[in-house]
């Protein structure tokens, strides 16, 4: 069956060092994947999009890696601030729709 | 960025009556919409694809009688939960798509008691 599975572990990390998030996922053939940021009662904020035949993705602190063969995404957040916690969310495309499947997204605590 | 609004943010409501919620795109058109339902602590679960001028395609499992969709125009959809009871109680956000990038709205908690 297809899967996205993102670490349901809350990740913390020490202010100014670099968070690696994770997006794994099976049985899927996507078009492209985004990550989208959400914080707690709000909708989630989109990020960055990356497509099938990039490697990577960079906007400011953020950088996305693609890797079809592994299937899985790294998101990574340079210099993190406690202004970046919150959950992270990966989405993939379904190839031939404009449906998006979420994963279950990691909680991101940067400490001050 | 686009913007995507939605209306009301939070509504709480008695057992059996109709809720209906809007989302509108306000500085760009979108022939396509989506509505999710999100409940505490879980992602985001597609229920069904709004398209302008035709009916909504429904993920398995939702029921489409009772979770009504209509795409009117190319920047307003609505949900309405019909016949509401407290198990729909959920937070539900809609986005809108605009070429690959999908934008949201920022959620309705609904409160059915």
């Amino acid at each position: 069956s297809q899967k996205i599975e993102q670490n349901s572990e809350a990740l913390n990390i020490q202010e100014g060092k670099t968070a690696t998030l994770t997006c794994n996922y099976t049985n899927y053939s996507p078009a492209y994947l985004q990550w989208y940021r959400q914080d707690p009662g709000r909708g989630p904020v989109f990020l960055l999009l990356i497509r099938e035949n990039e490697k990577e993705k960079r906007k400011e602190r953020l950088k996305v890696t693609f890797d079809t063969t592994l299937k899985q995404s790294l998101f990574h957040i340079t210099a993190s601030q406690p202004a970046d916690s919150a959950t992270y969310l990966c989405a993939l495309a379904i190839s031939g729709t404009y449906k998006y499947i979420f994963g279950t997204g990691t909680r991101l605590k940067v400490l001050a | 960025g686009a913007v995507v609004s939605q209306h009301p943010s939070r509504v709480i409501c008695k057992s059996g009556t109709s809720v209906k919620i809007e989302c509108r795109s306000l500085d760009f058109q979108a022939t396509t919409m989506f509505w999710y339902r999100q409940f505490p602590k879980q992602s985001l679960m597609l229920m069904a694809t709004s398209n302008e001028g035709s009916k909504a395609t429904y993920e398995q499992g939702v029921e489409k009688d009772k979770f009504l969709i209509n795409h009117a125009s190319l920047t307003l959809s609505t949900l309405t939960v019909t016949s509401a009871h407290p198990e729909d109680s959920s937070f539900y956000i809609c986005s809108a798509r605009d070429h690959h990038e999908q934008y949201f709205g920022p959620g309705t908690r609904l409160t059915v008691t």
